[in-house]
């Protein structure tokens, strides 16, 4: 089994400081995990993915996440945050090589972006 | 390239009418199917995926029902609608985990309120 912890569903940064969003998951093997963001009334885009390459992943917009084995951990993080960064941010892992494939979501961290 | 779609974007219906959601994906062939319903304050919900023309699984008991009547056309239904199916619907399609590691890719989203 699987599953996604999102620690806080509300962040709230001052633009222009450190945005640190954070994941644990469980799974049994070797996962693969993602973050998405979501903007009001629209579908998720993908920001990354880590699929056991390179433990420090770089997406899109200047975030990147680290994924940490012994912590359980795949936490999301942008040095210095604009307002743009508003929105929803879920995290999400699927277990690789697993058949149906099925993507386990957290359950959001809506980030606020203060001038 | 890939693309998904969905229609309507936006509906208010009364309850006890039926609903049609309705969702296509191009560019792919033989993709996973899913429909996810975000609820105000309840994350993303996994209701049906598919993995091919006919194939159909449920994930959560309700009122909702889906059809996949063609290899990549994926259709939300319901006889009656209830208060309590309003939220913002998303589809989404996943390609072979071998190709592009199980991401998802998400459509726009359909906006559903009853009344």
């Amino acid at each position: 089994a699987q599953s996604v912890t999102q620690l806080g569903s509300h962040v709230s940064v001052s633009e222009g400081a450190l945005v640190l969003l954070r994941c644990n998951y469980s799974s049994s093997v070797p996962p693969y995990l993602f973050w998405y963001v979501q903007y009001p009334n629209q579908g998720l885009q993908l920001l990354l993915k880590y699929t056991s390459a390179a433990t420090l992943v770089k997406g899109i917009n200047g975030f990147e996440a680290e994924f940490k084995k012994s912590e359980t951990s795949f936490h999301l993080t942008k040095p210095s945050a604009h307002m743009s960064d508003a929105a929803e941010y879920f995290c999400a892992v699927i277990q690789s090589g697993a058949a149906g494939n099925k993507l386990t979501f957290g359950g959001g961290t809506r980030v606020l972006v203060k001038p | 390239s890939q693309t998904i779609h969905q229609w309507p974007a936006t509906l208010v219906q009364p309850v006890g009418s039926p609903l049609s959601l309705e969702c296509t994906v191009e560019g792919t062939s033989n993709p996973n199917l899913y429909w996810y319903r975000q609820a105000a304050g309840r994350g993303l919900q996994l209701l049906f995926y598919s993995v091919g023309i006919g194939q159909i699984s449920s994930e959560v008991p309700q009122n909702l029902s889906a059809s996949r009547p063609q290899d990549r056309q994926f259709i939300l239904s319901s006889k009656k609608l209830l208060l309590s199916d309003s939220g913002f619907y998303l589809c989404a399609w996943k390609g072979d985990l071998a190709v592009n590691t199980g991401e998802l890719f998400f459509g726009e989203g359909s906006r559903l309120t009853v009344l």
